[in-house]
């Protein structure tokens, strides 16, 4: 059972490039979630969806585009990365109140 | 705007005592409070659940407290190890506010 399975774990970007980042899960969820974890600053969401075809944002979702067109695959989209979006990202899924969390992705943008 | 604190960024425990991490909210109401750990390179881990209406819960060496009155949460690891040693995450009902963590070092 993978549970939570994001790609790529690394990734280093320049500035202006667009990029997505993967996130699949398997245990059926509705609810699924993107967080970046940043220094000083916890972890903060930045979209999230209670469904297939439903999207809606969270505390910082300038930047990023995201879409859920099955149940399994919530991508992160950056359109245009900036440095200031060098951080790790999470994805999460949760049955209802508890929160499983993928291993990360740490993103450089230089 | 809801707002929560974990007051140590740090703790440093000696092996075998009780470590105690506090967590504090503000401007809301949760129905329930969790608590997660997260290692170095890792994605957090859930650890336990306690609603408004429970005063404590118990899993193993860890006890949490709920005080609604206080709008306080107390995260409680016994007989703490070397291998408790990581950072302690709290987080509203809501999904959306975590704390920013407090990194627990337990000294042998």
């Amino acid at each position: 059972n993978a549970g939570v399975t994001q790609t790529p774990k690394f990734q280093v970007l320049k500035t202006g490039q667009s990029m997505t980042l993967q996130c699949a899960q398997d245990m059926n969820h509705e609810y699924m979630s993107w967080y970046r974890q940043d220094p000083g600053m916890g972890l903060r969401l930045i979209h999230y969806s209670v469904g297939a075809g439903i999207t809606d944002q969270g505390e910082v979702p300038n930047g990023y585009n995201v879409s859920r067109s099955t149940t399994e695959d919530f991508p992160l989209r950056l359109l245009s990365a900036a440095p200031s979006q060098t951080s790790v990202y999470f994805c999460a899924t949760s049955p209802g109140n508890t929160i499983y969390f993928g291993e990360g992705s740490w993103l450089t943008v230089v | 705007s809801q707002k929560i604190e974990q007051n140590s960024e740090a703790l440093n425990i000696q092996e075998g005592k009780t470590a105690t991490l506090t967590c504090n909210y503000t401007n809301y109401s949760p129905a329930y409070l969790q608590w997660y750990r997260q290692d170095p390179g890792r994605g957090p881990v859930f650890l336990l659940l306690i609603r408004e209406n429970e005063k404590e819960k118990r899993k193993e060496r860890l006890k949490v407290t709920f005080d609604t009155t206080l709008k306080q949460s107390l995260f409680h690891i016994t007989a703490s190890q070397p291998a408790d040693s990581a950072t302690y995450l709290c987080a509203l009902d809501d999904k959306i506010i975590f704390g920013k963590g407090t990194r627990l070092h337990i000294l042998p």
